[in-house]
């Protein structure tokens, strides 16, 4: 099983500022990541895949980077809205989720 | 739009058989090479891949579940269902339905609201 690592667990920042979140695969997962966004009391939204193409509807503030094992997903200018969970997903074999990072407000 | 719908039973006994069924709108089960997928989520182990399939074509099931889990499709409704037999409280869970974006090979792109089930006697 591809294990799916996040960092920092809990991120603090300020409205307007940008956070950078970031996640580890156990092994290579080439460009097979995608990053979702979940608030209280819904499902995930799916932002990102293949590691930097934003999904439909998705805001330009949201983007991704990386390939292999190390990714990121940076959030310009955070909105009130974008304070939630934040899971990774690799889908190269079988599919697993990371653990979330929490953006909260500063 | 696409628009998924988990239905079922809130209140499932250890070791009986737990059963939800997604009602899809806004599209098919059948058109497109679309694969669909149960993920459940739960404070402790996060959100879980449960399995999925392709209609009228290949079934993938997560190998820890493997044992425990079917689905099938009733296509007179368009929907798709879950049964994971021999529950135990650690299935208690937001159970999820989805579609994905494409194939089996993508992520997912379509979720359901969400179902809690809760395991207990």
């Amino acid at each position: 099983e591809i294990l799916m690592t996040q960092s920092p667990a809990t991120l603090s920042v300020s409205p307007g500022e940008r956070a950078t979140l970031s996640c580890r695969a156990s092994q290579n997962i080439d460009s097979n990541l995608a990053w979702y966004q979940q608030r209280p009391g819904q499902p995930p939204r799916l932002l990102i895949y293949g590691a930097s193409i934003r999904a439909t509807g998705i805001p330009a503030r949201f983007s991704g980077s990386g390939y292999g094992t190390e990714f990121t997903l940076s959030i310009s200018s955070l909105q009130s809205e974008d304070f939630a969970v934040y899971y990774c997903q690799q889908y190269i074999y079988w599919r697993t989720f990371g653990q979330g990072t929490r953006l909260e407000i500063k | 739009q696409l628009h998924l719908q988990e239905s079922g039973p809130g209140l499932v006994k250890p070791s009986e058989t737990l059963s939800l069924t997604c009602t899809v709108s806004g599209g098919s089960i059948t058109s497109g090479n679309f694969f669909w997928s149960w993920i459940r989520q739960t404070p402790g182990k996060g959100l879980e891949w449960m399995g999925g399939f392709y209609y009228g074509g290949t079934t993938y099931y997560n190998p820890s579940l493997k044992s425990r889990v079917a689905m099938s499709v009733d296509t007179s409704k368009n929907a798709f269902s879950l049964n994971l037999n021999s529950v135990t409280a650690a299935d208690t869970a937001i159970y999820y339905c989805t579609r994905h974006l494409g194939a089996y090979t993508n992520p997912f792109e379509y979720w359901g609201q969400g179902s809690l089930v809760t395991v207990s006697s």
